[in-house]
């Protein structure tokens, strides 16, 4: 059962396009987050946004770009990606992301290959 | 730097006893988490330690030794559906998850 849903669930794109992920939360939350899995790494923390504001940018390449229309919504743009951005793109949310104890909840992932 | 050490895979037998264990060394401890991961699925949340001791909720229990940047879970009566990656996350100072890479539980019959 996930209060997180993302679309698309799969992806490929060529280096060239420009596409974007989509993440809703359904759980009255108030940050939301978005992280970078690959195989048999630990999940990367990219992105964290509170009440619509952006708390945090881990290093994050240009070629991502988030965006936050309100805080049950959640975009990542991708443009000039590169093979190594291949990956599951995981989003959360949580109640906030600043204090202890706060259990994050997952959507299931889009699944992004590029060619 | 930050670091979450935990076994890359683990294989048990249905209707056994696993303990998955979880070091870490961390910027700060604002509590540790533990996910399950099935293939292709989402991390869902399996418990939550922030005070030293022994959590247990059903089949599964979360032990945590902030003295010693330790931790484990432990599933008891294996079953066929608990093949997954179970992940290990420990919450810092600035209240981020660091993540270790997960550790892959193939239960056999």
């Amino acid at each position: 059962e996930t209060g997180v849903t993302q679309t698309p669930r799969h992806l490929v794109m060529g280096m060239t396009n420009k596409k974007s992920l989509k993440c809703e939360q359904h759980l009255g939350h108030n940050a939301m987050y978005w992280y970078k899995q690959s195989a048999k790494k630990p999940l990367e923390l990219m992105f964290v946004y509170n009440f619509k504001e952006q708390t945090e940018n881990n290093s994050v390449p240009s070629r991502f770009s988030p965006e936050c229309p309100n805080s049950s919504h959640l975009f990542l743009h991708l443009h000039t990606l590169q093979p190594e951005d291949s990956a599951l793109y995981l989003c959360a949310s949580s109640q906030t992301s600043f204090t202890g104890g706060e259990t994050q909840y997952f959507g299931p992932g889009t699944r992004l290959l590029v060619l | 730097g930050q670091n979450i050490d935990q076994p890359t895979e683990m294989t048990a037998t249905e209707g056994a006893i696993v303990q998955i264990n979880c070091t870490y060394q961390t910027s700060g401890f604002n509590g540790l988490f533990w996910y399950q991961q099935h293939a292709g699925e989402a991390p869902t949340f399996l418990s939550y330690n922030v005070l030293d001791g022994l959590e247990e909720k059903g089949r599964f229990s979360s032990f945590l030794s902030r003295s010693k940047g330790y931790s484990y879970l432990l599933l008891k009566e294996l079953q066929m559906k608990d093949s997954a990656s179970y992940l290990c996350a420990v919450m810092d100072s600035n209240y981020q998850l660091i993540w270790g890479a997960g550790t892959k539980l193939i239960i056999k019959p």
